[in-house]
């Protein structure tokens, strides 16, 4: 697609259940990235794909967090039994080369626990 | 642990008002720093990018300014307009994949 696409753009979940948060990058891009942003707080790196290789899951602040990335294109983050400390705007970026440079953004799927 | 800072965390400002923001960073392995326009339910947009001590980039009437020896970047708006209303996040690259984000300076400008 011409950017990159996160659905959905809203979501408001009861603490405990599970949630999915899609993330569709430019085509051809190489490296996905995910990261959140808590109130407050700068945004916080989770996880990063490039090509083949295995992810880098550094950054997942939990087991309950999970990501995969199917074909090398789109990703799916999930949250299991989400707590209200997840609440946040999880953000995705692709990038060609996974550099660091480059980096294009969606705009967001904003997660409230309640 | 690297640490990004950006001061103030808010900033409410009046239409025509010009102002400014910092970027906090470490002054070691410094590979570049970007500033990013975050608009509400937007994707953030790229503004600048950043590697050379006293850099000095202008984008209309935003411009920015980097001091890598010190650990700083200033962003400065002039004129302020309604449309400049977003969060503005400094990001700092090491060279690696990972990069460091500010908690970002969240810019209101008032008609």
């Amino acid at each position: 697609g011409a950017g990159v696409s996160q659905s959905p753009s809203n979501k408001v979940t009861e603490k405990g259940k599970d949630v999915e948060l899609r993330c569709d990058p430019i085509s051809g891009h190489t490296a996905l990235y995910w990261y959140r942003q808590s109130l407050g707080q700068g945004l916080e790196f989770l996880i990063y794909f490039q090509g083949n290789s295995a992810p880098d899951k550094s950054g997942l602040p939990s087991d309950r967090f999970s990501a995969e990335r199917t074909g090398g294109s789109v990703s799916t983050l999930t949250i299991q039994r989400t707590q209200q400390e997840d609440s946040a705007v999880y953000l995705c970026a692709s990038s060609l080369t996974g550099d660091s440079y480059g980096y294009t953004f969606g705009s967001g799927t904003r997660l409230t626990v309640v | 642990i690297l640490n990004v800072e950006q001061s103030p965390q808010s900033l409410h400002v009046q239409e025509g008002d010009s102002t400014n923001f910092t970027c906090s960073f470490p002054s070691s392995n410094f590979y570049a720093l970007h500033w990013y326009r975050w608009e509400t339910a937007k994707s953030p947009e790229a503004l600048f990018v950043m590697t050379l001590n006293g850099d000095e980039k202008k984008k209309g009437r935003i411009s920015a300014t980097l001091n890598t020896k010190e650990g700083y970047s200033y962003l400065y708006i002039k004129g302020s307009q309604p449309e400049d209303s977003a969060t503005y996040l400094c990001a700092f690259h090491t060279g690696g994949f990972k990069t460091i984000f500010g908690a970002g300076t969240r810019l209101f400008v008032k008609a």
